[in-house]
């Protein structure tokens, strides 16, 4: 299995209030991305990122910030949690010669 | 705009029987298709891939068929195994785009016995 951690794997939190999510690798693969899955909608992106300090958008990205200053953590942030954004989160990571990408375990978001 | 479609929420078969899952896409931009697995409380696993010069893939029990002009692939297990029972996501790589994957709606697979 490849090494990913994320935390915390489960919260609670209420309206309004700040969250980060962390996802940490001991692979050193270059890019990491975060998703979020809900019935229906399978996984959808939310941000990646390339190398340390480069990231983008992914298809659903609003209400969401990331960072990455080192090769092995990667951080979602939701500035102001929102009721819609109860979901369960997914870090990846991924080398660019290789298609697949590895997931870690899940954070189980609750957003009352 | 869903570009991976699994148009078949959940599948039940019989254990020994063939599983069939399908997957239909719209961007001709797809150079790999992926599946992966994933169990209640634990991250997607990657099952298989087939690039998409080629029509076929196969590993052990799974098989993944891919046609192009139809813009669609389907991923046969033979024979299905209780411990196949899963929630199974269709993905697809864009070559324009930075290794990101579009994920389908995913089909969940119940084996009975």
């Amino acid at each position: 299995d490849a090494g990913i951690t994320q935390s915390p794997r489960h919260k609670v939190t209420e309206t309004g209030t700040p969250v980060t999510l962390r996802c940490h690798q001991t692979e050193n693969h270059r890019y990491m991305y975060w998703y979020r899955q809900d019935p229906g909608h399978g996984l959808r992106l939310i941000h990646y990122s390339y190398g340390v300090k480069d990231t983008d958008k992914g298809e659903v990205s609003d209400g969401y910030s990331v960072s990455r200053s080192k090769t092995e953590d990667f951080l979602l942030t939701l500035e102001s949690a929102t009721s819609s954004q109860t979901s369960v989160y997914f870090c990846a990571i991924s080398d660019p010669d290789r298609e697949q990408q590895y997931f870690g375990p899940g954070t189980r978001l609750t957003v009352t | 705009d869903q570009q991976v479609k699994q148009n078949s929420p959940s599948l039940s078969v019989q254990e020994g029987r063939i599983s069939i899952l399908n997957c239909d896409y719209t961007n001709s931009m797809f150079d790999y298709f992926l599946w992966y697995k994933k169990y209640p409380a634990e991250g997607p696993t990657f099952l298989i891939s087939i690039s998409s010069i080629k029509d076929k893939n196969e590993d052990g029990r799974f098989t993944v068929f891919l046609n192009k002009s139809a813009k669609h692939l389907s991923l046969h297990i033979v024979p299905s195994q209780p411990g196949d029972s899963a929630v199974y996501f269709c993905a697809a790589r864009s070559i324009q785009g930075a290794q990101k994957l579009v994920f389908g709606q995913g089909t969940r697979l119940t084996i009975n016995p």
